[in-house]
């Protein structure tokens, strides 16, 4: 887990509130991701940043938004839009630039579990 | 498209034996395959990858994966089991095609080693 850190460790959030998960890394990765995880499904892709000030959408985007306005920071907003949030969601980064950047592995945080109340 | 599979949610030995977790994956160009492992309420921690080269990668902690091109598998093993291998696994893949960042992870295997 060294290099990423997410706070808060445990969150719980009454329905119709957003609520605003944090990642934070110091490895000076370009890429950050977010990813849900759920029994029994594996990891989810939310959203993923290759640049600052740029994001694409991942597999399950609907409900959450993303910020990427520092290389070190990629924050998560549960929306209250998102229909069912409780969820162990996971950071992660990884390398982009130089030659063979596509193979690099990503590197997680502690992760977040999230609590709808 | 990408896909990767693990076949088995969960995978029961006894300490010392050998130990296999499998994997199989589907993709458009060349694969670049991944192994990670997760302890309870944690995040995912890197075990091994393939990339080129060697069928055989070796990895963390003792661990290592066979490439296996002809059945698109890359089982992960471990020669001798030990009680604290006892964790969540996940095998994942990148296509060679796909966008740079986008990796695809299986469902995780649960792997119990009892004393």
């Amino acid at each position: 887990d060294g290099g990423i850190t997410q706070s808060p460790k445990y969150l719980f959030r009454k329905e119709g509130q957003n609520v605003t998960l944090s990642c934070e890394q110091n490895l000076n990765h370009d890429a950050m991701y977010w990813y849900r995880q759920d029994p029994g499904q594996g990891l989810r892709l939310i959203y993923y940043s290759q640049i600052v000030n740029d994001f694409q959408k991942g597999d399950i985007a609907e409900g959450y938004s993303v910020s990427r306005e520092k290389k070190e920071s990629f924050p998560l907003t549960v929306t209250s839009a998102q229909k069912n949030p409780t969820a162990f969601y996971l950071c992660a980064s990884s390398i982009v630039r130089g030659t063979g950047s596509s193979y690099n592995e990503q590197f997680f945080g502690p992760g977040t579990r999230l609590t709808v109340l | 498209a990408q896909s990767v599979a693990q076949p088995e949610d969960q995978v029961n030995v006894a300490e010392g034996n050998p130990l296999t977790v499998k994997c199989t994956y589907s993709v458009s160009g060349n694969p670049y395959l991944f192994w990670y492992v997760q302890y309870p309420n944690r995040g995912l921690q890197f075990l091994l990858k393939y990339i080129t080269g060697d069928n055989l990668v070796k990895g963390s902690y003792g661990f290592e994966a066979e490439f296996n091109k002809s059945q698109t598998s890359f089982h992960l093993k471990k020669p001798s089991a030990l009680v604290s291998d006892s964790a969540l696994y996940f095998c994942a893949v990148r296509d060679s095609y796909s966008s740079a960042s986008k990796i695809i992870f299986g469902s995780g295997t649960r792997l119990s080693i009892r004393p």
